[in-house]
């Protein structure tokens, strides 16, 4: 059965501080890992990452997908109060990822 | 267009009635997703539809789930015989066919709660 596992479940730090959220998978047909952010409402899309090693950055967000551990990193710098969240990691399967298995997320909270 | 639309936004039911969700999505996406999401877990996939065509449906679509996309835009996923476990949020999700970055675009969802 597909699995993909998020850690740390939850965490609270404070803002300024740095974080590294993690996402280990075990699927039968991997095309691409995705990343997204849920507050109170739907996920919003981060980042999707299909090749090992090279890094994707949208501001104070990076992450990087590592193939042979199968797994990859979501990191956050200099976080900030909005950046508290639910992340969620996703990894697609088929042609266009038709089907995503989700984590269960990692609920982040930053403390002001 | 400024998005995946879904209604209702809540519905509170009692176990054995049926009940319809309906999603609107972005106007120029042909994939149409529904997903289920229950308190501290992530979303679960339950179908696709790429235009009008169901392509693949989870094993958890049981019996009594139905979803259809008629002509291609909307979407509608009725639930026959509610139980208490259907209580969830359910999310629609849409894509064009061509998008090379794998994004889906989630609609707010529509929270059910079986009594």
């Amino acid at each position: 059965e597909d699995k993909v596992v998020q850690s740390p479940l939850s965490l609270v730090v404070h803002e300024g501080d740095t974080v590294t959220l993690n996402c280990s998978y075990e699927v039968t047909n991997f095309r691409s890992l995705l990343w997204y952010k849920q507050e109170k409402k739907a996920p919003t899309f981060l980042f999707m990452l299909t090749s090992s090693g090279i890094e994707k950055k949208s501001g104070r967000l990076s992450s990087i997908l590592d193939k042979k551990e199968l797994s990859s990193i979501l990191n956050i710098t200099a976080t900030q109060t909005g950046d508290s969240a639910i992340y969620l990691c996703a990894v697609g399967e088929g042609f266009g990822n038709e089907k995503l298995t989700f984590g269960t997320g990692t609920r982040l909270t930053i403390i002001p | 267009d400024t998005g995946v639309s879904q209604n209702p936004r809540h519905k509170i039911t009692k176990r054995g009635q049926n009940v319809t969700f309906r999603c609107d999505p972005i106007s120029e996406h042909n994939r149409l997703y529904w997903y289920r999401q229950t308190l501290g877990q992530g979303p679960e996939f339950l179908t696709y539809f790429q235009n009008e065509a169901q392509l693949e449906k989870s094993r958890l679509l049981s019996d009594r789930f139905s979803a259809e996309r008629p002509k291609g835009s909307f979407s509608t996923l009725e639930i026959q015989r509610t139980e208490q476990g259907d209580s969830a949020m359910y999310l629609c999700a849409s894509r064009a066919f061509s998008s090379n970055t794998g994004e889906l675009f989630f609609g707010e969802g529509s929270r059910l709660t079986v009594l």
